[in-house]
């Protein structure tokens, strides 16, 4: 089935950086985008960008750009998401998610997230 | 920015209908697509394209769509669909959430 499983969780501190994975299996990985969204505690979910796992190309949301890089991997099916200059605020769970039929980004599966936690 | 709109909580007895609504600009023009989050748990696609069930999403979840308001109805609501619904929709190259919308069963 399909399928997307993250890395584990993470503890940084303020101003380093953390890398976050998403392999994904169960389908043709370069057919679907992939999306990352986060959701801070007991908080909504908020857009951070997507990657065409095809052709490396990228797009972000405006609140991340110049701190975050998505990036693949397709011999080992895997899609990960890199935030710098990292802030207390960013204390968060981290989900990818593939895009049924972009660009009309409709999720599903979502994966089942990693834990990043900025603490000094 | 594009913004989307849902009440914070609604409420429901067991067999009775839920309905939670998403509203922004124009929104009837744009697709929208909902999410069910039970807690501790990843979000689940429930309704896209305004209207569509993915396979395996029971019946009971449909969804509308007209003018600035999406509606999530919940029909014969059942404990287990007590869960945060959040509403989803994209405008100029942006994925945009609505802040969602704890539904709870009582």
């Amino acid at each position: 089935q399909v399928q997307l499983v993250q890395s584990g969780t993470e503890v940084e501190k303020p101003g380093a950086s953390v890398k976050v994975s998403c392999k994904a299996s169960g389908y043709t990985f370069t057919d679907y985008y992939i999306h990352w969204v986060r959701q801070a505690p007991g908080q909504g979910l908020e857009w951070m960008g997507w990657i065409n796992p095809d052709s490396g190309g990228t797009n972000y949301a405006q609140n991340f750009q110049g701190r975050v890089t998505m990036t693949r991997d397709t011999s080992i099916t895997t899609v990960y998401m890199e935030l710098s200059s990292l802030r207390y605020e960013d204390t968060a769970l981290y989900y990818c998610a593939r895009d049924l039929d972009f660009p009309r980004n409709w999720f599903d599966p979502w994966g089942q997230g990693t834990l990043v936690t900025v603490s000094s | 920015s594009y913004e989307l709109t849902q009440p914070p909580s609604v409420s429901v007895s067991p067999g009775q209908t839920a309905t939670i609504t998403c509203s922004g600009d124009k929104l009837g023009d744009k697709y929208v697509c909902w999410y069910q989050q039970r807690p501790g748990q990843s979000p689940v696609l429930v309704i896209f394209q305004d209207t569509k069930r993915p396979s395996g999403i029971p019946e009971r979840f449909s969804g509308s769509s007209s003018g600035n308001t999406a509606t999530l109805t919940i029909s014969g609501t059942q404990a287990m669909d007590e869960a945060d619904y959040f509403c989803q929709a994209w405008d100029s190259s942006t994925v945009v959430f609505g802040g969602g919308t704890k539904l709870t069963v009582l």
